[in-house]
């Protein structure tokens, strides 16, 4: 079966520090689809990244980074130098049997990430 | 600015109202979803639809009637709702075929509350 756990239920930090939200994964799978995305107190669920499983490079984009390491299926999330505006849930999630033409995710239950100035 | 438009935001309804929830987007995807999310969880899949045609109903209870009057347009019919169905419905769109890249593009979603 397929599965994502982000076993990070609520994390506080203060504005500045680095935070890592982790997240691991099950499938059978040998293609599929990794996502992370953001949801603001507004609701809307904000696409942050996409990762496949034949690209196991790590990306960083501004103060955003992943690291996807197969060999322990996990696919987790740094935030460098947080600011109050990244507080929000943090989804990870997995495309059902590789095509993701079926939109099906399966989500992880979320990390509520709190920043405090 | 997110490109999936969803209205209303909220809406308040009594059990035996008939009410529609509405999404719309402009990005030319062909792959149309509702999700409900109740809170501190999860989104869960509702219904898909493909190429204007239902493809994936997630065993959902017929007093949610999907419709999709073509490729920008996704409606959500409510009727005879109960209490526990109260939720934030989330509409989302994405490419098909060679082009799909897997993301979905999520609206704001339409707070329900059934009382």
């Amino acid at each position: 079966a397929q599965k994502v756990t982000q076993a990070q239920t609520e994390i506080s930090v203060v504005e500045k520090e680095d935070v890592t939200l982790d997240c691991v994964y099950e499938t059978r799978d040998t293609t599929y689809y990794l996502f992370w995305y953001k949801q603001p107190p507004s609701g809307e669920l904000v696409f942050l990244i996409r990762r496949n499983s034949f690209d196991e490079q790590n990306e960083i984009s501004g103060r955003y980074s992943w690291n996807f390491q197969k060999s322990t299926s996990s696919f987790n999330f740094t935030i460098t130098a947080s600011q109050v505006v990244d507080s929000a849930v943090y989804f990870c999630a997995l495309s059902e049997n590789g095509s993701s033409n079926t939109g099906k995710l399966i989500f992880g239950q979320g990390t509520t990430l709190q920043v405090k100035p | 600015d997110t490109e999936v438009t969803q209205t209303p935001k909220h809406l308040v309804m009594g059990m035996t109202n008939k009410k529609s929830l509405k999404c719309e987007q402009h990005m030319g995807h062909r792959a149309m979803y509702w999700y409900k999310q109740k809170a501190k969880k999860p989104p869960e899949l509702m219904f898909v639809y493909s190429y204007e045609k239902l493809s994936i109903n997630e065993s959902v209870p017929s007093r949610f009637s999907p419709e999709c009057p073509n490729s920008s347009l996704l409606n959500l019919h409510l009727h005879a709702l109960q209490p526990e169905d109260s939720a934030l419905y989330l509409c989302a769109s994405s490419q098909l075929g060679l082009t799909n890249t897997g993301e979905l593009f999520f609206g704001e979603g339409s707070r329900l509350t059934v009382l």
